[in-house]
């Protein structure tokens, strides 16, 4: 089974604060993905990776930045949070070739 | 402009009572239709995969189907289990690795 896991489920920050949200994945694929779901918006894309220390934006890539320097891990970087940042964060994998994508359990993030 | 809009946002069905969520879209030279389903404060989890009009596909008590112009994810039976919003995503062929979401059908299913 694929598995895609998250650094943290929960996460409380003050505005202004730099913030790391880390994924892996272990299943060696390729392409791996950053989103952001809030209600009423559904999923957006912030930034994909589909090769280490590739990166391209997605639809919402503003105040946010990314690194893939491993295959296995895709982060995503707050770089000086606000409170329109606080949102549900998702993180997803895929091969290359087919574009189901697998999905860790989410970080809840808070900026206060 | 590719788009997926998916009908109706809330149902609430009796545990027994079958029915059908509809997902619509518009996106140039499909390569797959895929279908999630995501429990409060958790991730999306796979479902199917469709990929051409006519194709179908079942797990359990459900079954994905697909035309040209939209896809029908057809519960039989349900149970309170079932309960949970889902949603449907399309991949174009001028989109390659990105999804194209949908906003979901939330669905409680009562005892």
């Amino acid at each position: 089974d694929v598995k895609v896991t998250q650094s943290s489920r929960y996460l409380v920050k003050r505005t202004g604060e730099k913030v790391f949200l880390e994924c892996v994945q272990d299943m060696d694929h390729e392409n791996m993905f950053w989103y952001r779901q809030d209600p009423g918006l559904g999923l957006r894309l912030i930034y994909f990776s589909y090769d280490v220390k590739m990166k391209e934006k997605g639809d919402i890539p503003e105040g946010y930045s990314v690194s893939r320097e491993k295959k296995e891990r895709f982060s995503l970087i707050l770089e000086s949070a606000s409170t329109n940042q606080t949102s549900m964060y998702l993180c997803a994998s895929s091969l290359p070739s087919i574009n189901e994508q697998y999905f860790g359990p989410g970080t809840r993030l808070t900026v206060t | 402009e590719d788009q997926v809009t998916q009908s109706p946002e809330a149902l609430r069905l009796q545990e027994g009572e079958s029915s059908s969520l509809n997902c619509s879209y518009t996106v140039s030279g499909l390569r797959g239709l895929f279908w999630y389903r995501q429990d409060p404060g958790k991730g999306p989890e796979f479902l199917f995969t469709l990929y051409s009009a006519g194709e179908e596909k079942e797990k359990e008590r459900l079954k994905a189907t697909l035309t040209k112009k939209e896809s029908f994810l057809h519960i039989t039976a349900p149970k309170p289990e079932d309960s949970a919003t889902y949603l449907c995503a399309v991949c174009g062929a001028g989109n390659n690795r990105k999804l194209i979401w949908g906003l979901g059908t939330s669905l409680a299913v009562n005892p």
